[in-house]
């Protein structure tokens, strides 16, 4: 199955409401559908699994919905932290785990 | 502190070889399956390798399979990844990420930089 987020680029400002899409090319369970945040020189950092649960210590701005073939990460007031590159990610079989393209979150 | 660190990137030539430490500190890393990861320059991420932890189950991206080994030393809290007959579609930089129960990977090292070129 293939991952493609949209759109490539968003750009916002702080306090707006982000919203990222990823749609899947064939139906993912929303147990195996995460989502990372990757900012320039660092490693990536789980944001959400299970499509909906947040990993330990990520704030209650960030969350995950969706089901099926349709996924959206929504960061409801973007910090000056958040602008960083996000991926999906769904757990599978050959290969285990897919990702996304990325989505680039910019200051506008 | 929890965390993983990754050593023995460096250059190489085509064709060569190169071993790829990662040591968890922590936590327990014989209680989890582990995966590499790499990120190509400006490019985005592509599982390599999974382990489970007891070694029996062992997995690669089809690009790999044949070239890179994939092992573990859970007495020493240790990964690697051996990888021989290098590319240059094999420059990234390879991170080693643990598993959380087979969904999603919540630890990740810092990363090391593998390049390969003449």
């Amino acid at each position: 199955s293939v991952l493609t987020q949209s759109p490539g680029t968003l750009s916002l400002s702080p306090g707006e409401r982000a919203t990222l899409s990823c749609r899947a090319s064939q139906s993912v369970s929303s147990s195996y559908l995460a989502w990372y945040q990757q900012k320039p020189g660092q490693a990536p950092r789980l944001l959400i699994y299970g499509a909906s649960t947040r990993a330990t210590g990520i704030p209650d701005r960030f969350s995950g919905s969706g089901s099926g073939t349709d996924f959206t990460l929504t960061i409801s007031r973007l910090e000056p932290e958040d602008f960083a590159v996000y991926y999906c990610q769904q757990y599978g079989t050959s290969p285990e785990y897919t990702f996304g393209q990325g989505t680039k979150l910019e200051l506008k | 502190e929890v965390k993983l660190v990754e050593s023995g990137g460096g250059l190489v030539k085509p064709g060569g070889s190169l071993r790829l430490s990662c040591a968890g500190s922590g936590f327990t890393l014989s209680n989890h399956y582990m995966n590499w990861v790499r990120q190509a320059p400006g490019k985005g991420l592509e599982w390599v390798s999974s382990i489970s932890s007891n070694s029996r189950y062992i997995y690669y991206t089809e690009s790999v399979k044949g070239r890179f080994t994939i092992s573990r030393d859970n007495a020493k809290n240790s990964l690697y990844l051996h990888m021989s007959s290098l590319r240059a579609e094999d420059t990234a930089v390879y991170y080693c990420a643990r598993d959380l129960r087979r969904v999603a990977l919540d630890l990740w090292g810092q990363g090391t930089m593998v390049t390969i070129s003449s």
